[in-house]
């Protein structure tokens, strides 16, 4: 089966840095998505890997290494509207469904 | 607003009683997913449409069917509803291959 793995809750404080792991194995790979999710609303996207470093846009940046099966998500200078789900989805082949992890619950406090 | 419309926004209803939830894709949009998110599963993958064929089938029970219309719009519907469909579903579409865009979800509630 398809298995991937992510924190269930993490907290950090407005202005911090937070990393986000997932760790993914599933039988086929064609690239690695990130959502945010705030609760009740629509996941909307946030990055895209499909070749293995680093993705900067803005204060979020994703890594995938595809050889060990793991992408980051970097949010850096928290803010509290980034209180929310962060989804890592991966595509299994091209122009198929997204299969979601269950997410990470991410509390920014003040 | 991600341009994906889903109806209704919110529905509840019985056990054994049937459903339809509708969904209007992004213009352009061919492919359609549907999934389903509880609190203790995440989002789960359920149907995939490509124009109007299916392409592609995840966790869906047999009580459940879709279908994509040929004006691309699509439609789930769920049947003998259980208190366990008690869920949010979401509509999502795409150009084939890149990003999902995600409508606003309906909330299902069975009673």
């Amino acid at each position: 089966g398809q298995n991937i793995d992510q924190p269930t809750e993490m907290t950090a404080t407005e202005g911090a840095i937070v990393q986000i792991n997932c760790t993914y194995q599933t039988s086929g790979f064609n690239g690695l998505f990130w959502y945010q999710q705030h609760a009740g609303e629509a996941p909307t996207f946030l990055s895209y890997n499909v070749l293995d470093g680093l993705e900067e846009k803005g204060r979020f940046s994703s890594f995938l290494s595809r050889s060990k099966g793991y992408s980051y998500l970097l949010l850096k200078e928290l803010q509290m509207k980034d209180s929310a789900s962060y989804l890592c989805a991966v595509k299994m082949e091209a122009g198929t469904a997204l299969i979601f992890g269950k997410g990470t619950t991410l509390s920014v406090s003040s | 607003d991600s341009g994906v419309t889903q109806t209704p926004k919110h529905l509840i209803t019985a056990t054994g009683q049937r459903v339809t939830l509708r969904c209007s894709p992004r213009s352009g949009d061919l492919s359609v997913y549907w999934y389903q998110q509880s609190l203790d599963q995440g989002l789960q993958f359920l149907i995939q449409y490509y124009n109007g064929e299916e392409r592609a089938k995840g966790n869906i029970l047999e009580r459940f069917s879709a279908q994509q219309f040929p004006d691309l719009h699509s439609e789930l519907n769920l049947s003998s509803l259980e208190l366990g469909d008690s869920a949010l579903y979401f509509c999502a579409s795409s150009v084939l291959g890149g990003e999902l865009f995600f409508g606003e979800g309906s909330r299902l509630t069975v009673l």
